[in-house]
């Protein structure tokens, strides 16, 4: 069955670095592009950044452009995110999703990481 | 940007059926399909409906979606409410001319 597994998230002070990872199995790794969506303390799902099945095209949303970064390696069937001058709004659980047809049809759902930005 | 837009909260007794709308800005609704997630406290979003009005897999048929073209929105609609059916709801689409995913701002669905 799909399986996406988020790890790395943590406490990290404002303006410092974190990466997150998301492991896949289950399905052809290659096939599919894949985003990072993330969730705020009491508020809504915000899109992240897109990137596609084979690394050629990546899509930042406005709040993250320059900071983040969404890379991929495909022998190792995993996604990540490197989160560079974290801001205490960056805090939230992180999702990684697959991508049902490249457009943001989200199909599987990893269980999230929790990002904490604070001093 | 395109943006979407639901209803803060909606409310009804079990068995009841209850209808989430999501409004599209600048008549893009139907420019690419609209997906619809389910998402409770402490757990990770499950996908509902997908393309407009397809059912996810093993998502019960007591749930629907629909787009109207003519107000420019979509909704999804939940018949037989159960009090699992307690949840927030999204909507999402993509803006192709940004290349940018948006989600609605949620709805939450309250049954008693």
């Amino acid at each position: 069955q799909v399986q996406l597994v988020e790890s790395g998230g943590g406490v990290a002070q404002p303006g410092r670095s974190l990466r997150l990872s998301c492991v896949a199995s289950g399905f052809t790794f290659r096939s599919y592009g894949l985003h990072w969506v993330r969730q705020a303390p009491g508020k809504g799902l915000e899109w992240v950044a897109l990137l596609s099945s084979d690394g050629s095209e990546e899509f930042y949303a406005d709040s993250v452009k320059g900071r983040f970064t969404i890379s991929r390696d495909n022998s190792k069937k995993t996604l990540y995110v490197q989160m560079n001058s974290l801001r205490p709004e960056d805090t939230a659980v992180y999702y990684c999703a697959r991508d049902r047809d490249g457009y943001g049809n989200f199909d599987y759902w990893g269980q999230g990481t929790l990002v904490t930005v604070s001093s | 940007n395109f943006m979407l837009t639901q209803p803060h909260s909606v409310s009804e007794s079990p068995g009841g059926t209850v209808t989430i709308s999501c409004t599209g800005s600048s008549g893009r609704i139907g420019a690419t399909s609209v997906q619809w997630y389910q998402k409770r406290p402490g757990s990770a979003p499950t996908t509902v409906i997908h393309d407009d009005d397809q059912r996810a897999s093993g998502v019960p048929d007591r749930f629907s979606g629909s787009i109207d073209y003519s107000s420019n929105s979509a909704s999804l609609t939940i018949s037989g409410l159960k009090t699992e059916d307690e949840a927030d709801y999204y909507c999402q689409s993509y803006d192709t001319y940004n290349s940018y995913v948006v989600f609605g701002g949620g709805t939450k669905l309250t049954v008693l």
